[in-house]
């Protein structure tokens, strides 16, 4: 079954500090990969996506995420965050005409 | 602006109700999404239009009627709702639906049925 799994619903993170939020997945294909976010009362940005090539992506806002086909993980990081990187972000898993998407993660940023 | 616009922001309907929510997007996009958000839940994908044809209807209510009358707007049509419909309604497009570069979310309805 195709899946998308956060198994961080909350985190909390001082400002300056980095991050990491963890996504893993099961798709039966070699997947594309989504991070997207969310800030509270508006849609979903996308912050970077993973098609091929390098397992390693860039992102807008300074984020960055690996995807490591052993451990259908595509997790998200940052080296420093900001107070404004409090928000919600989704990983979505799929295919060329199908996203899921996880639960989301919610991230808060103590200064 | 993320180039995908819904109306309204808020919407407050009665069970007896019927409403629409609107779409717009100018980006050349040729598909477009209906999805709902709830509370601890993923994302529900509704419907999927490409090119102004419906291509994928998820297995949601007849309450719910979507409309796609050209490939820039979409409607969803809402009528008798129950309680439990009460969440974020969100609206996307993407280049086709054949090739996933990427959604282009709205920023969403927020609907309560009272």
């Amino acid at each position: 079954a195709q899946s998308v799994t956060q198994p961080d619903i909350h985190i909390t993170v001082s400002e300056g500090a980095s991050l990491e939020l963890r996504c893993n997945y099961s798709y039966g294909a070699t997947p594309y990969l989504f991070w997207y976010v969310q800030s509270p009362g508006q849609g979903l940005q996308l912050l970077l996506k993973y098609f091929s090539g390098d397992t390693l992506v860039q992102g807008i806002k300074g984020f960055e995420a690996e995807f490591k086909r052993s451990q259908s993980s595509f997790n998200l990081r940052k080296p420093s965050v900001h107070w404004s990187d409090a928000a919600e972000y989704f990983c979505a898993v799929g295919g060329p005409d199908k996203l899921i998407f996880g639960t989301g993660t919610r991230l808060q940023v103590f200064p | 602006e993320t180039g995908v616009t819904q109306t309204p922001r808020h919407l407050v309907m009665g069970m007896t109700n019927k409403k629409s929510l609107k779409c717009e997007q100018h980006l050349g996009h040729n598909a477009m999404y209906w999805y709902k958000q709830s509370a601890k839940k993923p994302l529900e994908l509704m419907f999927v239009y490409s090119l102004e044809e419906r291509v994928e209807n998820n297995s949601v209510p007849s309450r719910f009627s979507p409309e796609c009358p050209n490939s820039s707007h979409l409607f969803l049509h809402l009528h008798t709702l129950q309680p439990e419909d009460s969440a974020l309604y969100l609206c996307a497009s993407s280049q086709d639906q054949r090739s996933n570069y990427g959604y282009t979310f709205g920023s969403g309805t927020r609907l309560t049925v009272v």
